[in-house]
């Protein structure tokens, strides 16, 4: 089992749906998450970090978490053709330094 | 600088020889990382230092890579009689604390013919 699960899609949308990208994590004892994207050839890029159950808002942005279920999702509010990208999860154990990235998945925005 | 900078963007090596890549953290991060990314997959970590030394070299593929960093800034990574199979991207990340938000250079597109 991987330690950080995403579905590497591609998630298809309409243009101005939500998106809802998905990551399942294996160590409970994973304290921080955090969501990058990456452009095709590009390097990731940081979006949003979460450390606490509920949900953290930041733009068209929404990272939540549920610890309990050990899963964590980031919406994406009124989907743009330029939110088509890669969507790495990433986790980070409780008193560690080793960020552990999911495969990714790909986002396809539909104008 | 502004950002973490990487180089050279792009290498194209023999198979067999030797290839450093270096790597420029942001100014003032004491956390550096280096992740390895191949075509269409995820990123590999490899090693990351705090200042000066790396806690952790189990991500290293084999003994033929090798990381150091001076004067806890540049770090270089030497990839030794390259493989094919070392063609990828080498992403440098730092972050100013260990595990803090972590924020990647360009990267480096090493091709390995």
């Amino acid at each position: 089992q991987k330690e950080v699960e995403q579905n590497s899609g591609p998630l298809s949308v309409p243009e101005g749906a939500i998106a809802s990208l998905n990551c399942t994590y294996s160590d409970r004892g994973s304290q921080s998450f955090f969501w990058y994207r990456q452009y095709s050839g590009k390097s990731p890029e940081l979006i949003m970090f979460i450390y606490s159950n509920g949900d953290k808002e930041d733009g068209r942005f929404t990272a939540q978490l549920n610890k309990a279920s050990q899963y964590v999702s980031l919406l994406i509010r009124d989907s743009q053709p330029s939110d088509s990208a890669t969507y790495l999860c990433a986790v980070l154990r409780d008193s560690s330094y080793k960020l552990i990235f999911g495969s990714g998945t790909r986002l396809l925005v539909r104008p | 600088g502004a950002g973490v900078s990487q180089s050279p963007s792009n290498k194209v090596t023999e198979k067999g020889k030797d290839v450093e890549l270096r790597c420029d953290p942001i100014s003032g991060h004491t956390a550096l990382y280096w992740y390895r990314q191949s075509l269409g997959q995820g990123l590999e970590f490899l090693i990351y230092f705090q200042g000066n030394s790396a806690p952790d070299k189990s991500g290293l593929p084999s003994d033929r890579f090798s990381a150091e960093r001076t004067g806890g800034s540049v770090s270089t990574l030497t990839i030794q009689r390259t493989q094919q199979e070392d063609s990828a991207v080498y992403l440098c990340a730092s972050s100013s604390t260990s595990g803090n938000t972590i924020y990647f250079g360009e990267g480096s597109w090493l091709t390995v013919v």
